[in-house]
């Protein structure tokens, strides 16, 4: 079945670091999104693509980076991370046609220290 | 700006019918989602309207009013495993979808 994994589920590091976060999936979507979920808030795009090589910016990107090297995987780097970084990011991919119709990796719960 | 509303909470009985309200105010309209998410888990897709009127899937129906702004997302006959946050989402002019902070359902037996 294809699928969509995040991986780490769950991370800890300290301020200044930097942190990838993986995305894989298997479903040959173009599309493959980064969120952040907060409390009180709405996810939050931060980092979008339609396409290999294809990168853009969402709402809350400053501070993180992403790149698209093949169609399966959209790694997010946070380049010198920070406590506003704590977070819930969640991965998502659609279908070139469907991009509103989404689905999620499992998430990583983010904490900075 | 963009702004997507919906109650924070809810509470309804199982076997009960209840109805999540979301209002929207968006730059451009190209489609409304609604999405589940139970506690600690991902998003998952339920159902979206483009045009006006209601869109029904077995006990879940969703409707849309575009003139209006608004949106709500229909249960029926409730079952505990209902509860959950449900999102409204708003894909915009520039197709990229505007999140409420979603509604979290807690079903009582």
């Amino acid at each position: 079945d294809a699928e969509i994994t995040q991986s780490p589920r769950h991370k800890i590091t300290e301020t200044g670091r930097q942190v990838t976060l993986a995305c894989h999936q298997t479903w040959n979507h173009n599309n493959m999104f980064w969120y952040r979920q907060d409390l009180g808030h709405g996810l939050r795009l931060i980092h979008y693509s339609y396409g290999v090589q294809d990168t853009n910016k969402g709402e809350v990107s400053d501070g993180y980076s992403v790149s698209r090297s093949n169609t399966e995987d959209l790694p997010l780097t946070l380049e010198s991370a920070a406590s506003s970084q704590t977070s819930v990011y969640f991965c998502a991919s659609s279908a070139g046609t469907e991009v509103g119709i989404q689905y999620f990796g499992a998430g990583t719960r983010l904490s900075v220290l | 700006g963009q702004n997507i509303d919906q109650p924070t909470e809810m509470t309804a009985t199982e076997g009960a019918i209840v109805q999540i309200n979301c209002t929207y105010q968006t730059s451009g309209f190209n489609g409304l989602f609604w999405y589940q998410q139970h506690a600690g888990e991902a998003p998952t897709f339920l159902s979206y309207n483009v045009l006006d009127g209601l869109e029904e899937k077995g006990r879940f129906s969703s409707f849309l009013s575009r003139s209006k702004g608004y949106s709500y997302l229909l249960l029926k006959e409730l079952q505990m495993k209902d509860s959950a946050s449900y999102l409204c989402a708003v894909m915009d002019s520039n197709y990229q979808l505007i999140w409420g902070a979603g509604t979290k359902l807690i079903i009582k037996p």
